[in-house]
């Protein structure tokens, strides 16, 4: 299997603030990497597919970049609905994996 | 606009299977090139891909699971399925399905909360 492992595990930012969250796989995954956006009891929420692709309406302030083993994920300017947790997952090969997560507070 | 639905009992004792479905609504579960995914989360806990099944019927499955999960679809009633044998506490997790399209999960279900308990 290949292994995701997001960092940092929990942070604090204020609104406004530049956030950036990464991730890092045991192996080349190319760009199948996806990121997602879950706030509590909710499903997680598509944010950016294939490592830089901005799904459809998610808001311009979300980036991603990255490729091979080393991946971010960028908020340019904070919102309060952007405080949740993040997730990274790999989609080069089944089983997909998925990060453990980020969970972004308010500082 | 395509939305899933989970449904099944959310109370179900150890060494039982767990059996949830998936409903799909506002388009066929038949058109397009989409996986069906079954993904869990225990309580406070991170996200587990349990595994898939493709409009074809073929299925991919975790291997930390791959000997206690079956995963079918039923196109008929636009529906998917997930049975998970020999259930113990650490089953325990909201299970939610999902739609896999070109490599990323872009439509989930709201999810459905399934306690192993006696």
């Amino acid at each position: 299997d290949i292994q995701m492992t997001q960092s940092p595990s929990s942070l604090s930012a204020s609104v406004g603030d530049r956030v950036t969250i990464t991730c890092r796989a045991s192996q080349s995954i190319s760009s199948y990497l996806n990121w997602y956006q879950q706030k509590p009891g909710k499903a997680p929420k598509l944010l950016i597919y294939a490592a830089s692709s901005l799904q459809s309406g998610v808001p311009s302030r979300f980036s991603g970049s990255g490729s091979g083993t080393d991946f971010t994920l960028t908020i340019s300017s904070l919102q309060p609905e952007d405080f949740a947790t993040y997730y990274c997952q790999q989609s080069y090969s089944t089983p997909r994996t998925f990060g453990q997560g980020t969970r972004l507070e308010i500082k | 606009q395509v939305q899933l639905q989970e449904s099944g009992p959310g109370l179900v004792k150890p060494s039982q299977t767990l059996s949830l479905t998936c409903t799909v609504s506002g388009g066929s579960i038949s058109s397009g090139s989409y996986y069906w995914s079954w993904i869990r989360q225990p309580a406070g806990k991170g996200l587990e891909w349990i595994g898939r099944i493709y409009t074809s019927g073929s299925t991919n499955y975790n291997p930390s699971l791959k000997s206690r999960v079956t995963i079918s679809v039923d196109t008929s009633k636009n529906q998917f399925s997930l049975k998970l044998s020999s259930v113990t506490a650490a089953d325990t997790a909201v299970y939610y399905c999902a739609r896999e399209r070109l490599h990323y999960m872009d439509v989930w279900g709201k999810g459905t909360t399934v306690t192993v308990s006696s």
